[in-house]
């Protein structure tokens, strides 16, 4: 167990709704990571909140936002869900200090209708 | 934009042979990572390398970086049935910002046969 930790495990939405995943990071990590993981894919970095303030983003429409709060955990919104929105979504926390492990969690299957 | 390659994506392997996944990517970077995820379940950090040269052995995998060709390579050795799933190099590519962003290969699926 990397003590990171996901919610919630699975959701299915219908196109158009709203989604909110949360994050708990692992104790002592400051740095949050998001990724996208389609079927038999590798992971796709979303984006990457340090501090409560975002730290890099990869290419993804900006209906994908987040944000971190003062305890480091994290959340991740997509709005207007489409149907190639569904994946799994990961969360990984690091220490922020460069050359460190990204843990992972168990991510959120989204399944979107 | 950081590419990375790995191949092979589907691997079929007996118990007790050896073989070598390999991981090519497209610019510079100053760390690679080896990650095994299981069916259903989230990605387990198993090697991180820093430098040119670098080697990291655990059980009956070792990883090896090569910064000049670019290239990663991971070496099953002794294969058993416990070692399917599916791994993936990711690197961190050098960019100003400071991002922590990692970039995935694809994966190789392996499977360990008896």
């Amino acid at each position: 167990e990397t003590g990171v930790t996901q919610s919630p495990t699975h959701l299915i939405k219908t196109r158009g709704q709203q989604v909110t995943l949360r994050c708990s990071s692992q104790s002592g990590h400051n740095t949050v990571s998001w990724y996208q993981q389609a079927l038999g894919q590798g992971p796709q970095f979303i984006f990457q909140y340090y501090r409560e303030e975002e730290n890099g983003r990869g290419n993804f429409p900006p209906r994908f936002s987040g944000l971190q709060f003062p305890n480091y955990s994290s959340e991740l919104n997509v709005n207007a869900l489409e149907l190639d929105d569904s994946a799994l979504y990961l969360c990984a926390s690091s220490l922020g200090q460069g050359l460190d492990i990204q843990y992972f969690g168990a991510g959120t299957r989204l399944s979107v209708l | 934009e950081l590419k990375v390659e790995q191949n092979p994506l589907f691997l079929s392997m007996q118990e007790g042979k050896n073989y070598t996944i390999y991981c090519n990517y497209s610019t510079t970077s100053d760390r690679l990572y080896w990650y095994r995820q299981d069916p259903g379940k989230s990605l387990e950090s198993l090697f991180v390398l820093l430098s040119n040269g670098a080697v990291k052995q655990e059980g009956r995998l070792m990883a090896s970086l090569d910064t000049k060709a670019r290239l990663s390579t991971l070496h099953i050795t002794a294969a058993v049935h416990d070692l399917s799933a599916t791994y993936f190099c990711a690197v961190h590519p050098i960019t100003q910002g400071g991002s922590e962003k990692l970039v995935f290969g694809k994966g190789t699926k392996l499977t360990v046969n008896p």
